[in-house]
């Protein structure tokens, strides 16, 4: 298994300003996924951080957006950028871990709680 | 756009066993159904998985029909711990192994 932490847990930010989130892993892993879910929802996939190189969004998000950083094999970030009320949501990392054979399951943080006012 | 559909909410008796269903009746071959849950906004909580048989572990059991579209997580003994959402995704044991999460269902464990 890995562990996951998340910094901040929660916060509350201005409209315009922007927020980054780490995320740091006990372990190296493969691959590094930021999640976003917003109140009563599920969750959607953002991205997924690619070490070394530019991450890969899904559609309806955008690197201006939602900027990932991803140094090394344990870490990430998130940014949300010139935030409004409606990126309020909780933002959660997933991991994949090396090693981890073709079924293997990811594991998840404990998410960053975002309000926008 | 996420591949299976679940009731969005079911109650089940404390002790009993709570039968969670998903559909994912366009499932690849190479597609294995995963079971998550969520309690109150935490993270989401691996529970099992499996491509064709059935599989138990200490959490649960997870039935998948001999067509594979269609599967049943089930909650031997329900606890009012396992008041939670559940979600059940299928996905390619390779490629890029990302998780689109559908709807999920809201279980509530009754005392």
């Amino acid at each position: 298994s890995a562990v996951i932490s998340q910094k901040p847990s929660r916060d509350i930010c201005q409209r315009g300003t922007s927020l980054t989130i780490q995320c740091q892993v006990d372990s190296q892993v493969t691959m590094m996924f930021w999640y976003r879910q917003q109140p009563g929802q599920s969750l959607t996939l953002i991205a997924t951080a690619n070490q070394g190189s530019e991450a890969t969004y899904e559609s309806g998000f955008v690197i201006d957006k939602f900027p990932i950083s991803r140094p090394n094999l344990t870490f990430s970030t998130l940014t949300v950028s010139n935030m409004s009320p409606e990126d309020s949501s909780i933002y959660l990392c997933s991991v994949r871990p090396v090693l981890a054979g073709g079924n293997h399951e990811q594991f998840f943080g404990p998410g960053t709680r975002l309000t926008v006012l | 756009d996420a591949k299976t559909t679940q009731p969005p909410s079911m109650d089940c008796a404390e002790g009993r066993a709570a039968n969670l269903p998903c559909n994912h009746s366009t499932i690849s071959g190479n597609e294995y159904v995963y079971w998550y849950r969520q309690i109150h906004s935490q993270g989401p909580q691996y529970i099992i998985h499996g491509l064709k048989n059935n599989e138990t572990n200490e959490m649960a059991s997870l039935i998948i029909t001999e067509d594979r579209k269609s599967s049943t997580l089930i909650l031997p003994h329900a606890t009012l711990r396992d008041t939670a959402v559940y979600y059940c995704i299928v996905r390619v044991a390779s490629g890029t192994y990302k998780y689109i999460f559908g709807t999920g269902t809201r279980l509530k464990v009754l005392a």
